[in-house]
């Protein structure tokens, strides 16, 4: 299995414009993790889904934020309009179920300008 | 506030040497959990501790819990320069029971050569 697969690795876009993020989880994993990492704030949970329906999204910023699990093999992030406030790298994680471990995709990196 | 606090937040040692790392929560957990960041990377699960053991090993690492002082360490015995990393541990609390994990703010490890 690849892992978690992130898509883009980095993105570099202007205040105001929208920003897309992409997982595409282990096969066969039934939870999905959005978190984000900053300097200042650690590891945030965003929002989780299990069995492709979200569960907690209490760590979603605001309204700007917004997250889709359409089918088991995909998942997006959608932060419209971005600021730059929002750059941080963020990373999506899946689990088989229970206490099973976290495997994290390698994360994307956004910066706003 | 913050579940799970590790301490020291940096930590610097030459290679061989052994290097230990704690970690505090506020909570009731089933496990707790330690996870390895290398810098630009996602982060990757380590160890898994249960409420009801006291102690784990693999390999060269080492895990304690104490469930009545609510805290964790990891100890990395001979280190090697490759161990250079960010540790984070992370909680599965009761109250969230199995769906979602609660990530420290990490300790720097840097292992000279």
């Amino acid at each position: 299995d690849a892992g978690v697969i992130q898509s883009p690795r980095h993105e570099v876009t202007e205040m105001g414009q929208e920003v897309t993020l992409r997982c595409k989880p282990i096969s066969g994993h039934d939870y999905l993790f959005w978190y984000r990492q900053t300097m200042m704030r650690g590891l945030e949970l965003l929002i989780y889904f299990n069995n492709n329906v979200p569960i907690d999204d209490s760590g979603m910023p605001e309204d700007r934020f917004s997250a889709k699990m359409p089918n088991a093999s995909f998942s997006t992030l959608k932060i419209q309009p971005s600021e730059p406030r929002d750059s941080a790298v963020y990373f999506c994680a899946t689990k088989s179920a229970g206490n099973s471990p976290l495997h994290f995709g390698n994360g994307t990196r956004l910066t706003v300008t | 506030s913050q579940q799970g606090e590790e301490d020291p937040q940096a930590l610097s040692i030459q290679e061989g040497e052994n290097a230990t790392m704690n970690c505090s929560y506020k909570t009731s957990i089933n496990n707790l959990q330690w996870y390895r960041q290398n810098s630009g990377r996602g982060l990757v699960h380590l160890i898994l501790i249960r409420s009801n053991e006291r102690e784990k090993h693999s390999g060269r690492l080492r895990v304690t819990l104490d469930t009545s002082k609510k805290s964790s360490s990891l100890l990395i015995t001979a280190s090697r320069a490759a161990d250079t990393a960010s540790y984070f541990c992370a909680t599965d609390a009761v109250e969230t029971s199995g769906s979602r994990l609660t990530f420290g703010e990490g300790t720097q490890l840097t292992v000279n050569p």
